[in-house]
């Protein structure tokens, strides 16, 4: 079945350092979506991308869609403690939506 | 408008004993979802519900877990004969149609089973 993989699980950055969450799925998808889970919160969407290649910018994030369609990242310029939290992508294909397994943020103030 | 709320927020039960977990989506989304998260893992997927489809059970752990979605509304999670292993924060999401829309969460059930 399809699966969703992210790296890194876990990542500790300095605030101020950039940070990136990469997500590969195991089939190719029609398209992907990037959910934010504070700590202690439930998951929030934050955007989807369909077109193969299609980057979007939301202020410090910048989410990219691979050519092939089969995988995506998540990039933070500049990480503020705000965006601390655990990121998730999910990914549609084959009629099912499939969550990666997440990366953790944690900041170093 | 009101967001996907449910019930109760937290939940500590004794070993053997049932639990239902309540999930009301938001209004005209006729696409139910229901997770389990453990401490500090990702979302697993248990079961879906698509208006008056059979509903995808593929995802459910154990028969000791069932679902139901009544008139296409609210849904009720049962965990029957809880184990401690079942422990976990239960999730529930709805979207107005199955994968190409976003899924809106509610806060979750905190489940603890002693």
């Amino acid at each position: 079945g399809q699966q969703v993989m992210q790296i890194p699980q876990y990542q500790h950055v300095q605030e101020g350092e950039d940070f990136t969450t990469y997500c590969n799925s195991s089939t190719t998808l029609s398209n992907i979506q990037w959910y934010k889970q504070r700590p202690g919160g439930h998951p929030v969407f934050l955007i989807q991308l369909v077109k193969s290649g299609e980057v979007k910018k939301q202020k410090r994030l910048t989410f990219q869609f691979g050519e092939a369609k089969k995988n995506s990242s998540l990039h933070i310029t500049a990480t503020q403690t705000i965006d601390v939290g655990t990121y998730f992508c999910a990914g549609f294909g084959n009629e099912k939506l499939t969550f990666g397994t997440g990366t953790r943020l944690t900041i170093i103030p | 408008g009101a967001g996907v709320s449910q019930s109760p927020s937290n939940k500590v039960t004794e070993k053997g004993k049932d639990v239902e977990l309540r999930c009301d989506p938001i209004s005209g989304h006729t696409a139910l979802y229901w997770y389990r998260q453990s401490l500090g893992q990702g979302l697993e997927f248990l079961i879906y519900f698509q208006g008056n489809s059979a509903p995808d059970k593929s995802g459910l752990p154990s028969d000791r877990f069932s679902a139901e979605r009544t008139g296409g509304s609210v849904s009720t999670l049962t965990i029957q004969r809880t184990q401690q292993e079942d422990s976990a924060v239960y999730l529930c999401a709805s979207s107005v149609k199955r994968g190409m829309e976003t899924q809106y969460f509610g806060p979750g059930t905190r489940l603890l089973v002693l």
